[in-house]
């Protein structure tokens, strides 16, 4: 059973353009929700994560949005720059308990 | 300074060969896992220490075998080693949530 359903599998932005994907868990009890990035040949490298007591979370480029009634957050890549292109992680967890993952999206940035 | 480093990077080795993976994190935490990511980059925890101490053991075959000889080191050995062993290991430490993951060990079994 996967906890956590992230889509799209694959995604094509244009540069300058806003990436987003999505995700929805099962499991009300999970209270910690980050995203991670991959580079090819690297670890997954957190990215930046929200808590479900608040709806949006923004870092530089980077927003999360919560809907905590849907099960559902996303990420939104505002700018999207061709650096940006490697795969990302949405996971969850509840207290320190191992991370569930969605399966990934792979970005692609083209200029 | 590295904060989850894991040795080797690449492993390349025969079927019914035995492997250690090693890992050591400078970060302090009492929370270290074994991570496995696919070939269709699928990332699926293994196992989870804490303070030395096993605390979740997934569905994985007993040939895996975890060991922490200190807070700060998770060795995962494997015996007998299998074609479908061949995926990327990430090890990963943590102390209140959030986790960081050292740069994951390529195992290819031949």
């Amino acid at each position: 059973q996967q906890q956590v359903k992230q889509s799209p599998q694959s995604l094509i932005v244009q540069k300058g353009g806003i990436s987003i994907i999505n995700c929805a868990y099962e499991n009300t009890a999970f209270d910690y929700f980050p995203w991670y990035q991959q580079f090819p040949g690297k670890g997954p490298a957190l990215l930046i994560a929200i808590r479900p007591d608040v709806s949006e979370k923004k870092e530089g480029r980077f927003t999360i949005s919560f809907n905590k009634s849907a099960k559902q957050f996303s990420l939104h890549i505002m700018d999207s720059q061709p650096g940006d292109s490697a795969t990302y992680f949405c996971a969850a967890l509840t207290g320190n308990t191992p991370l569930v993952f969605g399966k990934g999206t792979r970005l692609s940035v083209i200029a | 300074d590295t904060a989850v480093s894991q040795t080797p990077k690449y492993l390349v080795t025969q079927m019914g060969n035995d492997k250690s993976i090693k890992c050591e994190q400078n970060l302090g935490h009492d929370t270290m896992y074994w991570y496995k990511q696919d070939s269709k980059k699928f990332l699926k925890i293994m196992f989870s220490y804490n303070n030395k101490e096993l605390i979740i053991n997934e569905t994985v075959p007993n040939r895996f075998s975890p060991k922490s000889p200190d807070k700060a080191h998770l060795n995962l050995h494997i015996n007998s080693l299998e074609l479908g062993d061949s995926a990327v290991y990430f090890c990963a430490s943590s102390q209140i949530n959030e986790q960081f993951f050292g740069p994951g060990t390529r195992l290819t079994v031949l």
